[in-house]
This record gives C-alpha cells, sequence and structure tokens, in this order.
C-alpha cells in the first residue's frame, strides 16, 4: 500500500499570504495525484487532479504540482473560504490511498 | 440536479450488520464506478471499496471479507452491507463516483456508530 505524508499538519496563516502544502508519496505515484478540500460537516470536493489540473470551478489561486513522490498545492492569496483541510490521493495503485491531511487555520 | 444521497447509518454493536444506501439522480449509477470512502471521528479519508460500470469490486483489506458492495440498477442505488463489524468501522460514510482519474462527485456522509 502506497503511503501519502503530509506536511505541516497544521498551517496558520493569514488571508492574503501564500500557502504551500506538501504530499509525500512512498513510492512513485507518477502523476496520478488528486487534492481534496474538505470544510466541517461537508464532504470533500475535488481541487486539482493528475497532480497539475484544476477540476472545473476550481479558482486560478490553487495550483498543483510536482511528480514521482513529491507533490505540493499552492494556493497563491487566500480568502477567508480557503481555510479548511486538504487532503492528497493517489490513483496509481490499489488500493486508492490518502494522505493524512493539513488543516489550514486563520492566524 | 446530480447528486448522491446515503441513508442507513446509526447506531449498531459490535458484531452486527447495516447496509447503507446510496441514491442517485442525474446519472446512471451502472454506468460509473462508484465508490464507499469513510472518516473516522477527528481523522483523513479512508476508500473503502469500488463496484466498477462491468461489476467488478474491490475492496481494503480493512474490510474485506464483510463488507460487500452492490447496486441496483431499477433503483439507480448503491449499496454496502457491513457485517461483523468493529469499533474501528465507526466513521462517516461517504459514497464518491469516481470518474477513473479523481472523485468528483460526493454525498453528504452518513454516520455508523459501532458501540455497545
Amino acid at each position: 500500500e502506497i503511503v501519502l505524508t503530509q506536511s505541516p499538519a497544521t498551517l496558520s496563516l493569514s488571508p492574503g499570504e501564500r500557502a504551500t502544502l506538501s504530499c509525500r508519496a512512498s513510492q512513485s505515484v507518477s502523476s496520478y495525484l488528486a487534492w481534496y478540500q474538505q470544510k466541517p460537516g461537508q464532504a470533500p470536493r475535488l481541487l486539482i487532479f493528475d497532480a497539475s489540473n484544476r477540476a472545473t470551478g476550481i479558482p486560478a489561486r490553487f495550483s498543483g504540482s510536482g511528480s514521482g513522490t513529491d507533490f505540493t498545492l499552492t494556493i497563491s492569496s487566500l480568502e477567508p473560504e480557503d481555510f479548511a483541510v486538504y487532503y492528497c490521493q493517489q490513483r496509481s495503485n490499489w488500493p486508492f490511498t490518502f494522505g493524512q491531511g493539513t488543516r489550514l487555520e486563520i492566524k | 440536479e446530480v447528486q448522491l444521497v446515503e441513508s442507513g447509518g446509526g447506531l449498531v454493536q459490535p458484531g452486527g450488520s447495516l447496509r447503507l444506501s446510496c441514491a442517485a439522480s442525474g446519472f446512471t449509477v451502472s454506468s460509473k464506478y462508484m465508490s464507499w470512502v469513510r472518516q473516522a471521528p477527528g481523522k483523513g479519508l479512508e476508500w473503502v471499496s469500488v463496484i466498477y460500470s462491468g461489476g467488478s469490486t474491490y475492496y481494503a483489506d480493512s474490510v474485506k471479507g464483510r463488507f460487500t458492495i452492490s447496486r441496483d440498477n431499477s433503483k439507480n442505488t448503491l449499496y454496502l452491507q457491513m457485517n461483523s463489524l468493529r469499533d474501528e468501522d465507526t466513521a462517516v460514510y461517504y459514497c464518491a463516483r469516481w470518474m477513473i482519474r479523481y472523485f468528483d462527485l460526493w454525498g453528504r456522509g452518513t454516520l455508523v456508530t459501532v458501540s455497545s
């Protein structure tokens, strides 16, 4: 099973700042990585698929990069609605696995 | 409107059984890959099972032999039969549509609590 390790566990930033979230895979997943956002009491929402492709309706301030084992989700300028938990997920190998999440909180 | 609505969660004793349902609207369940993903209280996401459009099914090791995924095409509904439930199965269970490269549609989830 591929283990995804996200860092940091919690990121405290202010609106307008740049956020950089990391996801590291225990073995190569090529570009088969997605990012999801989850707010309290809500289901996850797809942000990025195949490492760098924004999903429909996702603002341009969200971008993804990386391949192999190291991936990054960047939010260029934080809006108040961006404070949430973010998960990465790989589809390279069964079983699909998710990272443990990064909580982005308001500083 | 394209949506998924789960139901069937509740409180069950260890060793008991429960069947979750996921009613789909706006698309045909049998033509897509459909999954169950769960989230234990305060924890991250864990993929549980998937059913392919062709009917093949796959399970996480943690539930293999205890859970069964199925669908009723006439009702456009996905199911998860959960047997021999354990404390560690306590979670919100989401059904989600798997579009080969990503989960693009999720339900709101249904809470399963396993406790004596």
